[in-house]
C-alpha cells in the first residue's frame, strides 16, 4: 500500500532546485505533501485532488498524474529552511491514508 | 487551524507495563483517527484506522490485542500498549481527519516511547 518516493535523499546548496517523486500501485483519491523536522510531527504542505492538478505554496508546488499514480513535489530556489524529510501521503479508499517511504532533503549553505 | 493534543509527549517505561497514549480533537469532530508509528529515520507505518464507536481497523502485521485502540467520542482516540517491551520503543503519532477541510489530516505532536 504504501507509495514510493526517490530519491530517498538528496543534498541541495542553497538556490538549487529539487524533484522528489512519489509513486503508488494503487489508483489515487487524493495525495498529500507533509514536510517532518527531527522529533517533529509531519507538517502540511499540500494536497491534490484532481488528475493533473497543480498548485503552490511559497517556492514549492506539485503536481498529480491521476492516470500514471504519480506525484511530483517541485522546490525552487532552496532554502536551508527546506531541510526536512518529505513525504507524500495517499488515499487509495475514503478512509485509509498511507505515508510514502520518504525522501531526506539537506539544504547547505 | 484545528489542533490535535496528544499526550504524553514522552514516556519510558519499564518492561512489561502497559501504556496508554491519547489523541484529542480540540476544536473539530473527528470521525476518523489514524495511528502511526514511525522508527527512526524510517517513514511513518500506518497501525490502525480509528473510527468513532466502532472497531478500529488495523494494518496487517499489527497485533490487535497488543495495540489497543479505542474511539470512544468524536474528540478522543486512545492507543494502550499493553505489555510493552523495548521492540515497541518508536515514535508513535495520531491524526485525525476533518471533514470540513478537503480531507486534510490534523496531527498530534507524536509521543516518543521508550521501553526499558
Amino acid at each position: 500500500q504504501q507509495p514510493v518516493q526517490s530519491p530517498q535523499a538528496v543534498i541541495l546548496r542553497e538556490g538549487e532546485d529539487a524533484v522528489i517523486n512519489c509513486s503508488s500501485s494503487k489508483a489515487l483519491y487524493s495525495v498529500h505533501w507533509y514536510r517532518q523536522k527531527h522529533g517533529e510531527a509531519p507538517v502540511f504542505l499540500m494536497i491534490l485532488l484532481k488528475g493533473g492538478e497543480q498548485k503552490g505554496h511559497e517556492k514549492i508546488s506539485a503536481s498529480f498524474n491521476e492516470k500514471k499514480q504519480q506525484s511530483s513535489l517541485y522546490l525552487t530556489a532552496s532554502q536551508l529552511s527546506y531541510s526536512g524529510t518529505y513525504f507524500c501521503g495517499i488515499v487509495i479508499t475514503g478512509n485509509q491514508f498511507y505515508f510514502g517511504t520518504g525522501t531526506s532533503l539537506t539544504v547547505i549553505p | 487551524g484545528a489542533v490535535v493534543s496528544q499526550h504524553p509527549s514522552r514516556v519510558i517505561c519499564k518492561s512489561g507495563t502497559s501504556v496508554k497514549i491519547e489523541c484529542r480533537s480540540l476544536d473539530f469532530q473527528a470521525t476518523t483517527m489514524f495511528w502511526y508509528r514511525q522508527f527512526p529515520k524510517q517513514s511513518l507505518m500506518l497501525m490502525a484506522t480509528s473510527n468513532e464507536g466502532s472497531k478500529a481497523t488495523y494494518e496487517q502485521g499489527v497485533e490487535k490485542d497488543k495495540f489497543l485502540i479505542n474511539h470512544a467520542s468524536l474528540t478522543l482516540s486512545t492507543l494502550t500498549v499493553t505489555s510493552a517491551h523495548p521492540e515497541d520503543s518508536s515514535f508513535y503519532i495520531c491524526s485525525a481527519k476533518s471533514t470540513g477541510s478537503r480531507e486534510k489530516l490534523f496531527f498530534g505532536s507524536g509521543t516518543q516511547l521508550s521501553v526499558l
